[in-house]
């Protein structure tokens, strides 16, 4: 079975630009959520959906917005890239409950110059 | 608000030594606790949770932790360290009435010799 995979591996963007990144979830796993690791870093929460809805939100300015699709699949979105926006993005997808553990991707590594 | 940390940025440790790496935790109710190590260059992998029940979580590849409701602890052991055991180890927290977010912590690094 595949794991949580997110396209593409790496981004070098320029300041102003906009990013999509892009993730598909374990097969089975309706929720999906989106992590910002600085380096040095732990993982900061941004955004979750299920079912296509937003279910929660991170400390993240308007700039950042996600969706995601009947497919389960979801994509971040980043508008007005700044250089402090140089992260690992990571994708985790899980089942909808409090004590199942969250599965990651590989992450996308953005960099904004 | 709930939080985690993980007091020690690094910790060195020798082959075939134990391994402890501290987590302590601050949520209101009853947490669901992880732990997470992270290779370079690559995304988080699970190694082992406490939801309730026995203290000792056994994990992936030989580890485990002890959950102390009364130190708010989750330290993560291995009886006995490998080498490729070196990476990052993240703690995370989830309220149990939350069932999204995960609260991280800085994360330890861990540098096994040989």
């Amino acid at each position: 079975d595949a794991g949580v995979t997110q396209s593409p591996t790496h981004l070098i963007k320029t300041r102003g630009q906009h990013v999509t990144l892009r993730c598909s979830p374990i097969s089975g796993h309706k929720s999906v959520s989106w992590y910002q690791q600085v380096l040095g870093q732990g993982p900061q929460f941004i955004f979750q959906y299920y079912e296509k809805e937003e279910r929660g939100r991170g400390n993240f300015p308007d700039r950042f917005s996600a969706r995601q699709f009947p497919n389960y699949s979801s994509e971040l979105n980043v508008n007005a890239l700044l250089l402090g926006d140089s992260a690992l993005y990571l994708c985790a997808s899980s089942l909808r409950s409090a004590n199942t553990e969250a599965f990651f991707g590989q992450g996308t590594r953005l960099t904004v110059v | 608000a709930q939080s985690v940390a993980q007091p020690e940025d690094q910790v060195n440790v020798a082959e075939g030594n134990p391994l402890t790496v501290k987590c302590t935790y601050s949520v209101s109710g009853n947490p669901y606790l992880f732990w997470y190590v992270q290779y370079p260059n690559r995304g988080l992998q699970f190694l082992l949770k406490y939801i309730t029940g026995d203290n000792l979580v056994k994990g992936s590849y030989g580890f485990e932790a002890e959950f102390n409701k009364s130190q708010t602890s989750f330290h993560l052991k291995k009886p006995s360290a490998l080498v490729s055991d070196s990476a990052l180890y993240f703690c995370a927290v989830r309220p149990n009435d939350s069932w999204g977010k995960l609260q991280f912590g800085a994360g330890t690094q861990v540098v096994v010799t040989p």
